[in-house]
């Protein structure tokens, strides 16, 4: 079975740090892009970043430029997101999806985890 | 406020057949294919519709995807109550180097 696992959610401080992982299984990791997509509470979708095979193609949503590093470990198959001076408004729940095989700006989010949650608050 | 915009709410009564639009600009529906994407709260999302206009395995032919232009459209026909759901688009964005999603389309089953 396909699956990807997201785990290191919790409550964090604003200006606190957090890193999320996500455990794939069921196909060959290394083989696909990958991604980070959120739902803040209420609101919708937002894709966060992603990162390609050999990981030397990596982009990030705009507002989240400097503070989160996305980052793999195709030997553990692996996924990361390292989150940074955190604010009230990343409070969201993390998704951790897979991508396709080619090319990151035509991949098609095929697979998704159930989803980790971040709480930022004081 | 949404690169992709799509209609906030949508409803139907069972049977009839329900359309989403989502409105893009040439660096992202202009020059890419549109994906969609179904949500039920409390789940993972679920990828509906890629390229366009293919549908995963597993997905009933009653969903439907087109484009034209800086615009596509998502058809459900033959509307059942499990459709209930948010409804997404999405497609790469040229211009910011990211994808961008629509604001979500609440489908209610009358």
């Amino acid at each position: 079975e396909v699956k990807l696992v997201e785990s290191g959610g919790g409550l964090v401080k604003p200006g606190g740090s957090l890193r999320l992982s996500c455990a794939a299984s069921g196909f060959t990791f290394s083989s696909y892009n990958m991604n980070w997509v959120r739902q803040p509470p209420g609101k919708g979708l937002e894709w966060v970043s992603s990162i390609n095979t050999p990981s030397d193609y990596i982009y990030y949503a705009d507002s989240l430029k400097g503070r989160f590093t996305i980052s793999r470990d195709n030997a553990k198959d692996s996924l990361y997101l390292q989150m940074n001076s955190l604010r009230v408004e990343d409070t969201a729940v993390y998704y951790c999806v897979r991508g396709g095989v080619g090319a990151q700006r035509i991949d098609v989010f095929d697979i998704w985890g159930q989803g980790t949650m971040l709480t930022v608050s004081s | 406020q949404s690169v992709l915009t799509q209609p906030p709410s949508a409803s139907g009564t069972p049977g009839q057949r329900v359309t989403i639009s989502c409105s893009g600009s040439s660096s992202n529906i202009g020059s890419y294919t549109v994906n969609w994407y179904q949500h039920l709260p409390g789940t993972a999302p679920k990828l509906l519709i890629y390229s366009n206009n293919q549908r995963p395995s597993g997905v009933p032919d009653r969903f439907s995807g087109s484009k034209s232009g800086t615009s596509a459209s998502l058809a459900i026909s033959g509307l059942q109550s499990e459709d209930e759901a948010d409804y997404y688009c999405a497609a790469w964005d040229d211009s910011l180097d990211n994808w961008v999603f629509g604001g979500g389309a609440k489908l209610t089953v009358l």
